[in-house]
This record gives C-alpha cells, sequence and structure tokens, in this order.
C-alpha cells in the first residue's frame, strides 16, 4: 500500500458527460501528480500540484482541469468525455517538489466512456 | 512525447534467468528512477540513481546509468515468477519542470 488514495477505482460514464477523479495524498506529501494510462499512448503526465500550486503542466487537455486543495488532496475534472479518454488515471505524490524525490503511486481510477 | 524509451517492449525468460531491459532517453537529466508495475495496478518505486552515479543496486536489481549514451539499464537477476510486470523508467529533466516523464516500459513475463 502507497498511502496514496484514489476514488472512484472503477467509473463508467457516457459521452459528453463530466466526471471528477479525487486523490488523497500520503501523509505529509505536498505535490500530486496525474497521470493518464491508455493502451496505445502509454504512461503521460498530465500536470503537478505542489502545496495547492500548479507546478508544472504536461499533456493536459483544455476539457481536463485539476486543483489541490488546502488539504493537500486534489481532484482531475475531465469533461466533455470522448471514447478515447478511456483509460486509468494515476495520482501520484512525493513529499517536495524537487527532482531527487520519489514519487508514489495510487492504484488508479478506471475511467470507461461509452 | 516520451522522453524515455525502453527496451525491449516485451521479453519472457525462464524462472533463475537474468533480466535485462534498457532505457533511452532524450535531454539531459538529474536523475533516472525505475518503476514496476503489476497489471493493472499502480506503479511501484524500485531504484533512483543520479546523474552522478554510474551503477546502483538494491537486492537482486542492477542500474546502470550512461548520461554519454543517455541510456540506463536494470538488471533483474535470478528472476522469479513474481517479477512478472511491466518495468518503466523514468526521468527528471535538469530544466528545473521537476516533470516525470515515463518510457514506454518493458512487459517482463517470467515463465516458472
Amino acid at each position: 500500500d502507497s498511502g496514496v488514495t484514489q476514488t472512484p477505482k472503477h467509473l463508467i460514464t457516457a459521452t459528453g458527460q463530466r466526471v471528477t477523479l479525487r486523490c488523497s495524498p500520503r501523509s505529509g506529501d505536498l505535490s500530486v501528480y496525474w497521470y493518464q494510462q491508455s493502451l496505445d499512448q502509454g504512461l503521460q503526465f498530465l500536470i503537478q500540484y505542489y502545496n495547492g500550486e500548479e507546478r508544472a503542466k504536461g499533456n493536459i487537455l483544455e476539457r481536463f482541469s485539476a486543483q489541490q486543495f488546502p488539504d493537500l488532496h486534489s481532484e482531475l475534472n475531465l469533461s466533455s468525455l470522448e471514447l478515447g479518454d478511456s483509460a486509468l488515471y494515476f495520482c501520484a505524490s512525493s513529499a517536495g517538489s524537487n527532482s531527487g524525490n520519489t514519487i508514489y503511486f495510487g492504484e488508479g481510477s478506471w475511467l470507461t466512456v461509452v | 512525447s516520451q522522453q524515455g524509451e525502453e527496451d525491449p517492449q516485451a521479453l519472457s525468460i525462464q524462472e533463475g534467468e537474468n533480466a535485462t531491459m534498457n532505457c533511452s532517453y532524450k535531454t539531459s537529466i538529474n536523475n533516472l528512477q525505475w518503476y514496476r508495475q503489476n497489471s493493472g495496478r499502480g506503479l511501484v518505486h524500485l531504484i533512483l540513481i543520479r546523474s552522478n552515479e554510474r551503477e546502483k543496486h538494491s537486492g537482486r536489481l542492477r542500474v546502470t546509468l550512461d548520461t554519454s549514451k543517455k541510456s540506463s539499464s536494470l538488471l533483474i537477476t535470478a528472476s522469479r515468477a513474481a517479477d512478472t510486470a511491466s518495468y518503466f523508467c523514468a526521468t527528471v529533466s535538469i530544466s528545473g519542470t521537476y516533470k516525470y516523464i515515463f518510457g514506454t516500459g518493458t512487459r517482463l513475463k517470467v515463465l516458472a
């Protein structure tokens, strides 16, 4: 158990809908990362937050947004969902924001768009 | 685009044999990390090697780093069926953006 908690574990929704994925980082970790893993795209970095502020941005679509709250949990909002958004979404956390940190992954949220 | 590319994409070996997988990356890095992912599960950190290190060991794992060739290798010795998983390298560039960029992964299958 990494200590990173993601909910929901599985989600099925229709195209055009909006969903919110939630992540609780390990106790004491200030950084949260979101990744998308699909069969054809591998593991894609989406975005990183550190102590409530956006720190780095990757290949995150404009239809997607994220935030980190004062209690350090984070949410990833996916809107106007398309079939291609079906993927496993991972949250990860680390103690700090520098490059020497190990990042710890949650078990992921499986999103299926039908 | 991916920073790291693992090679081979898939590897099948017998239990007890050694498994070697390679990672190549594009830009200068601060450190490189290897992770394991069991099917449909989260990634688990295995080992971190810094850019000024050439080799690191952890149990049955040996990692090398050649910054001149922008490549790293992960050796798993005396493999076990439980080592069956996908293995990813992750790099953090020195540009300071703190993005951990993962490669495409090597799918390792260890046959009992």
